[in-house]
């Protein structure tokens, strides 16, 4: 099956300090790559849709200038939260899809951020 | 109303038992349907995958699709402790955008 690695897993930063999360496909070319973010007990939320060497679509109440995403290569996109706050503590996944499957998404392990 | 309506449970059963997991939708558009699975603090996995109405199979899950009652299941026979989980129903309508819809997940706990 498709490999989606997506690091850190775990990160707990100070107030005002900026965190970056990489998520790469490891054995297939991911033409699209999908930021969610998930509270406790809830479904995911999309935050953001990017396709390779375009810029993301953010997805309504979204900020672009605090959650930037980067989608430089066919195997990874980031996502850098700016500056964060302890109201940006959250569960962070990425997802990414092929042009053969688009429409199937492969979900990373997630990443929680804990801001103090 | 929300586009997929899954029941957030908590649903136990005892191991052994079959498991029925259900998602209804609103949009007809939708033809492409997905059952995750999700441990606690990981990431979504891809179950199963199936393209408008019918039956997949896959060892013990079984996933079913019927369009005309906007209706799709997930089976699971002989469940283990190790099937608990939060289980997500997603759809697209394999449109430009790619993207999913998800349900609010089922949580599920099969006691030994």
């Amino acid at each position: 099956g498709a490999v989606v690695s997506q690091h850190p897993s775990r990160v707990i930063c100070k107030s005002g300090t900026s965190v970056k999360i990489e998520c790469r496909s490891l054995d297939f070319q991911a033409t699209t790559m999908f930021w969610y973010r998930q509270f406790p007990k809830q479904s995911l939320m999309l935050m953001a849709t990017s396709n390779e060497g375009s810029k993301a679509t953010y997805e309504q109440g979204v900020e672009k200038d605090k959650f930037l995403i980067n989608h430089a290569s066919l195997t990874l996109s980031t996502l850098t939260v700016t500056s964060a706050h302890p109201e940006d503590s959250s569960f962070y996944i990425c997802s990414a899809s092929s042009d053969r499957g688009r429409d199937i998404q492969y979900f990373g392990a997630g990443t929680r951020l804990s801001v103090l | 109303q929300k586009e997929v309506e899954q029941d957030p449970g908590p649903l136990s059963v005892p191991e052994g038992a079959i498991v029925s997991l259900n998602c209804t939708y609103s949009n007809s558009a939708f033809q492409y349907f997905m059952w995750y699975r999700q441990y606690s603090r990981k990431g979504p996995e891809l179950l199963m995958y199936t393209y408008s109405s019918g039956n997949k199979e896959d060892g013990r899950f079984t996933a079913q699709v019927d369009k005309s009652s906007k209706y799709i299941s997930l089976f699971i026979r002989d469940s283990q402790p190790s099937d608990s989980a939060t289980y997500l129903c997603a759809m697209n309508d394999g449109g430009a955008t790619n993207k999913l819809i998800f349900g609010t997940g089922t949580l599920l706990a099969v006691q030994p």
